[in-house]
């Protein structure tokens, strides 16, 4: 099967910018995925990018994809209490409907 | 505007019980899917379903068993419920194959058994 890897735990003072990393290794994904949980909440999909892109911008949040180097990043900018969170990357192989998922980065945001 | 819905969010049993976790999503959704989650080991896929009736088993059946009877309703089955079934358990759901999407997420379970 596919893994992804991601580190487990980020520390950030309240208005620096958050970047989260994650390294997938099924270079076939279609998609790629950021969700964000919430203490004691389902997962969210924050947001997603295709493939054939090397950045999205949306808001706060920047993802940018090195297909090369199979990374992808989550950057949020200005970061704020409400942030703080477990964010998961995870990967959709082409062809397949299964969501890989990395074990997640908690992230704790301190002011 | 809750379109994934886990009927309990808590729920405590006793090892050896039998345990229905139920989940039903109102987005007229194909794919269906169970996953535990647990402290870093992030999610791990149960059971998944891509049509009523179908199953598959994911990365960890064993202990599990699951029902799709109705497009909606996926349900996760604990035959005999053990203490190292303690988790938090996510129910998903997608439209299609393919889809840029992704899952749509209940709110999660955390299930304990004593």
């Amino acid at each position: 099967g596919e893994d992804v890897e991601q580190s487990l735990f980020l520390s950030v003072r309240e208005g620096d910018s958050s970047v989260i990393n994650c390294t997938y290794t099924d270079s076939s994904s279609t998609y790629l995925y950021w969700y964000k949980q919430e203490p004691g909440a389902g997962l969210q999909l924050l947001t997603y990018i295709f493939s054939n892109m090397d950045m999205k911008q949306d808001q706060r949040l920047t993802v940018l994809l090195n297909k090369k180097d199979k990374h992808l990043s989550l950057r949020i900018a200005d970061t704020q209490t409400g942030d703080s969170a477990i964010y998961f990357c995870a990967e959709i192989p082409r062809g397949d409907y299964k969501l890989s998922f990395g074990a997640g980065t908690t992230v704790t945001v301190r002011a | 505007d809750v379109k994934v819905t886990q009927s309990s969010r808590y729920l405590v049993k006793r090892t050896g019980e039998k345990v229905f976790l139920e989940c039903v999503q109102d987005m007229d959704h194909e794919n269906m899917f169970w996953y535990r989650q647990d402290p870093g080991l992030g999610l791990r896929l149960i059971y998944f379903s891509y049509d009523v009736k179908m199953k598959e088993k994911g990365d960890i059946p064993e202990g599990y068993s699951v029902s799709r009877e109705k497009k909606e309703r996926f349900s996760l089955i604990l035959e005999s419920a053990s203490t190292n079934q303690t988790s938090m358990y996510l129910c998903a759901s997608s439209f299609s194959r393919g889809s840029p999407y992704g899952y749509t997420f209940g709110s999660g379970t955390r299930l304990t058994v004593v």
